[in-house]
């Protein structure tokens, strides 16, 4: 079964500065999907950025990039200009790409704090 | 539209109680998922449909009773639950797997219960 682990429960930025939280997972498949989700105070999960395994450019989403290190099972999101509006848990979550390959695996989560 | 719908937003029941939760979505997605959420953890999955059938049961108490009458719509049924179910139940969809090329999970914005 795959796993997922965010080892940074919290986490505090300044505003306007940049900030990345790492997420390890572990898996014996060559094709899946990982995501990076923000659910802010009202809870809502929102999709922040996503990579596919078998491209090797990382994934950038605005101020939001990923560095995706497949060999080493490494994802890990940098936010660049935080803002204010950046302070949320972040998720970063596995799906598998086989056939069965319905359900998510998520990490256990990073609070991210923005300082003005 | 790129929503997914859960209603109530807020429920308290007592233990002898009979509820229902109601999850709705429109973007033709045939995978729908419910989640349970404590604070301040990730989803933890309780179950999954896939072309409204039930795909994964992750071991759920038969007190929560999972219904998808159509490919829109997706109800949970609540009966004698107790005070440790109190959490935020997500609901999510997605594209089924045959969909590339991303098939992230939308959620909706979750309907928080309190078991008295």
């Amino acid at each position: 079964a795959q796993t997922v682990t965010q080892s940074q429960p919290e986490m505090s930025v300044q505003e306007a500065e940049t900030v990345t939280l790492s997420c390890t997972y572990d898996t014996s498949e060559s094709d899946y999907y990982l995501f990076w989700y923000k659910q802010p105070p009202s809870r809502q999960m929102i999709l922040v950025i996503r990579q596919e395994a078998y491209k090797q450019q990382n994934a950038t989403e605005n101020r939001f990039s990923v560095n995706f290190q497949k060999a080493a099972k490494s994802f890990s999101l940098k936010i660049s200009d935080s803002q204010l509006g950046d302070a949320a848990m972040y998720f970063c979550a596995y799906r598998s790409e086989d056939f069965y390959g319905q359900n998510f695996v998520f990490g256990p989560g990073t609070r991210l704090s923005v300082l003005p | 539209d790129t929503e997914v719908t859960q209603t109530p937003k807020h429920l308290v029941m007592g233990m002898t109680n009979k509820k229902s939760l109601k999850c709705e979505q429109h973007m033709g997605h045939r995978a729908m998922y419910w989640y349970k959420q404590k604070a301040k953890k990730p989803p933890e999955l309780m179950f999954v449909y896939s072309y409204e059938k039930l795909s994964i049961n992750e071991s759920v108490p038969s007190r929560f009773s999972p219904e998808c009458p159509n490919s829109s719509l997706l109800n949970l049924h609540l009966h004698a639950l107790q005070p440790e179910d109190s959490a935020l139940y997500l609901c999510a969809s997605s594209q089924y797997r045959d969909f590339p090329p991303y098939n992230e999970q939308f959620f909706g914005p979750g309907t928080r219960l309190t078991v008295l």
